[in-house]
């Protein structure tokens, strides 16, 4: 069946301008997570979705970070006045239930100039 | 103390080897554990989860002990494709996922 999708899979942007990253989840999973990875580091959790609300958005870096979801459907993730730390790739995961196994999708490799 | 720890390495073993990596974790409430792997570049793939009665999978065998807080991960007769870097994930019942930092390993010919 179809994984996680994402869109873009990269991105470059000019410090300064707004970028929307896009998620599609895999079919019927009720938690969708966003998270960054940047250069040989680890995952940083940014926000999670449970449904359409967003019990926690304690791991988003700044009020430029915004992220909503359509129902149990696709996420998108806005970052605006893009700055070069943002540069990172973006991963999205969903799971069945929180606590379940998370399945990735491919990422948006974002690259602010 | 981080709440996941594992050898980063690299583990640089030759093909067919067997290989063992363990990840512990801090908090005693951890409810589930999983293992992904994570090629250069690429986001993680789930490996397996990892249940109290250890499970197997083909090459890959992984291992819960509770009483001392770790994880395992063997891998039999590695192949050159195994040479990924091997994350760790705890979970403690809810949407907070703990992710180690990942052990690389790299398989030779």
């Amino acid at each position: 069946g179809a994984g996680v999708s994402q869109s873009p899979s990269n991105k470059v942007t000019e410090k300064g301008k707004d970028v929307e990253l896009r998620c599609d989840p895999i079919s019927g999973h009720t938690a969708l997570y966003w998270y960054r990875q940047r250069l040989g580091q680890g995952l940083e959790f940014l926000i999670y979705f449970q449904g359409n609300s967003a019990p926690d958005k304690s791991g988003l870096p700044s009020d430029r970070f915004s992220a909503e979801r359509t129902g149990e459907s696709v996420s998108t993730l806005t970052i605006q006045r893009t700055q070069q730390e943002d540069s990172a790739v973006y991963l999205c995961a969903s799971s069945l239930w929180a606590g379940n196994e998370q399945f990735f999708g491919p990422g948006t490799r974002l690259t602010v100039l | 103390r981080k709440e996941v720890e594992q050898d980063p390495g690299p583990f640089n073993v030759p093909e067919g080897a067997t290989v063992a990596f363990n990840c512990t974790y801090s908090n005693s409430a951890s409810q589930s554990f999983f293992w992904y792997r994570q090629d250069c570049r690429k986001e993680p793939k789930l490996l397996m989860s990892v249940y109290s009665s250890g499970n197997e999978d083909g090459r890959f065998t992984a291992q819960l002990n509770r009483a001392s807080q770790y994880i395992s991960l063997l891998i039999r007769d590695s192949k050159l494709s195994d040479s990924a870097t091997y994350l760790c994930v705890v979970n403690m019942g809810t949407y907070k996922y703990i992710f180690g930092t990942g052990t690389r390993l790299k398989v030779l010919a």
